[in-house]
């Protein structure tokens, strides 16, 4: 089965400053999809951002970045430039084909301070 | 709004009782999927449906069910409730397969006393 680790249960980061969160997984397929959800205190679940394994290429949308080791079976989410609406429990997900069901990480909730 | 309708948002009722949590997916979307969250925790997946038919199913309490209809909304029945099935309960849906993520409802705050 895959799993899915988030090692930081809790970070903090300084408004306007860079912060990176950790995830690992674990899975022996080959075609699968990553993905990093935020969840403010609405607890709404907001999809950040995306990457698919078969492409080597670093995702990015605008702020937010991640740094893609497949190998290493690694996927970190950065957040340049953090304001104070970055405060959120983030969730590492993982998903295979071609079932398609997501498994989430424990989560590691951000403080933006000003 | 996601485009993801959850009903109710919040229901409060008495341990052994049954309730029904409505899902009505964004609109083309075909595959529906209930997750758990209890307090402070991750998401726990509980079963997936993909145009009426369940396609996998994760830790769902053998107390739980759900199904799909033919207009693709999905109910998950909760049944012999007890203080620890109080969570967040989820919907997501989204088109096929899901490889470009779930589009989440709001959840269904479920409270068992």
């Amino acid at each position: 089965a895959q799993t899915v680790t988030q090692s930081q249960p809790e970070m903090s980061v300084q408004e306007a400053e860079t912060v990176t969160l950790s995830c690992t997984y674990d899975t022996s397929e080959n075609n699968y999809y990553l993905f990093w959800y935020k969840q403010p205190p609405s607890r709404q679940m907001i999809l950040v951002i995306r990457q698919e394994a078969y492409k080597q290429q670093n995702a990015t949308e605008n702020r937010f970045s991640v740094n893609f080791q497949k190998a290493a079976k690694s996927f970190s989410l950065k957040i340049s430039d953090s304001q104070l609406g970055d405060t959120a429990m983030y969730f590492c997900a993982f998903m295979n084909l071609p079932i398609g069901d997501m498994r989430f990480g424990a989560g590691t909730r951000l403080t933006v301070k000003p | 709004d996601s485009g993801v309708t959850q009903t109710p948002k919040h229901l409060i009722t008495a341990t052994g009782q049954r309730v029904t949590l409505r899902c009505s997916p964004r609109s083309g979307d075909l595959s529906v999927y209930w997750y758990q969250q209890s307090l402070d925790q991750g998401l726990q997946f509980l079963i997936q449906y993909y145009n009426g038919e369940e396609r996998a199913k994760g830790n769902i309490l053998e107390r739980f069910s759900a199904q799909q209809f033919p207009d693709l909304h999905s109910e998950l029945n909760l049944s012999s409730l007890e203080l620890g099935d109080s969570a967040l309960y989820f919907c997501a849906s989204s088109v096929v397969g899901g490889n470009y993520g779930y589009t989440f409802g709001s959840g269904t705050r479920l409270t068992v006393v």
